[in-house]
């Protein structure tokens, strides 16, 4: 059992510049989540994917911010054009398919930081 | 919309001793209530889940209950330790199209030595 991978762990970046995260969830979940942690806050929900489909997106994300789920495994989650706003702890989870659990389970984050 | 408050937002405790965290919630329409512990600049580490049916959860020294018709969940935890320290966050699922979580801002929980 690896768990839920990100990658990168850190990144920095200029105000205005596009980047992009990887979340490659549990290997059976296929269900997967993005959410968004500023300090002293809990986390905020993004998006969810159910296999390759995209089913509901919070108003947080905005025009600038697109995610992926290909083939249903991994996800991308892009930022465009960069605002200092947009420093923070991205997280993804997984959960399980099966209905009577829905246990979601997180990985070790990406943190953001925009100069 | 859910609505998730976590009292106290901070709490320091010597070793040893047996504490509760609070967590209640605006929606009673909730699936199932989880606790995370969050280290410094790290992901989230569930701990317990309670489903909306169930009163309580243990693991080793943590108790989860949860009243659902009151809003309203705890986290006790015996015989606390310095390794214990880290923030911890209430997060309920409502489902049925709200699928995300949504989380309290947490409780920031330091055992001195």
């Amino acid at each position: 059992d690896t768990g839920v991978s990100q990658n990168p762990r850190h990144k920095i970046t200029k105000r205005g510049q596009n980047v992009t995260f990887r979340c490659d969830p549990i290997s059976e979940h296929n269900r997967l989540y993005w959410y968004r942690q500023t300090l002293g806050q809990g986390p905020e929900f993004l998006t969810y994917f159910q296999n390759e489909a995209q089913l509901e997106k919070s108003r947080l994300l905005s025009d600038r911010f697109s995610a992926e789920r290909p083939k249903g495994s991994f996800s991308t989650l892009e930022i465009q054009r960069t605002e200092q706003g947009d420093s923070a702890m991205y997280l993804c989870a997984s959960s399980s398919p099966d209905r009577a659990i829905r246990e979601q389970y997180f990985g070790p984050g990406t943190r953001l930081t925009v100069t | 919309k859910q609505e998730v408050t976590q009292i106290p937002a901070a709490l320091s405790v010597p070793e040893g001793e047996n504490l509760v965290l609070n967590c209640s919630f605006t929606d009673s329409a909730i699936y199932n209530l989880q606790w995370f512990r969050q280290d410094p600049g790290k992901g989230l580490t569930s701990l317990l889940l309670i489903q909306s049916s169930q009163r309580e959860q243990t693991s080793g020294r943590l108790n989860a209950s949860l009243d659902k018709s009151s809003g309203r969940s705890t986290l006790y935890i015996a015989a606390s330790q310095p390794g214990d320290s880290a923030t911890y966050l209430c997060a309920v699922y409502s489902g049925g199209g709200a699928d995300g979580l949504t989380f309290g801002k947490g409780t920031h929980l330091i055992i001195q030595p």
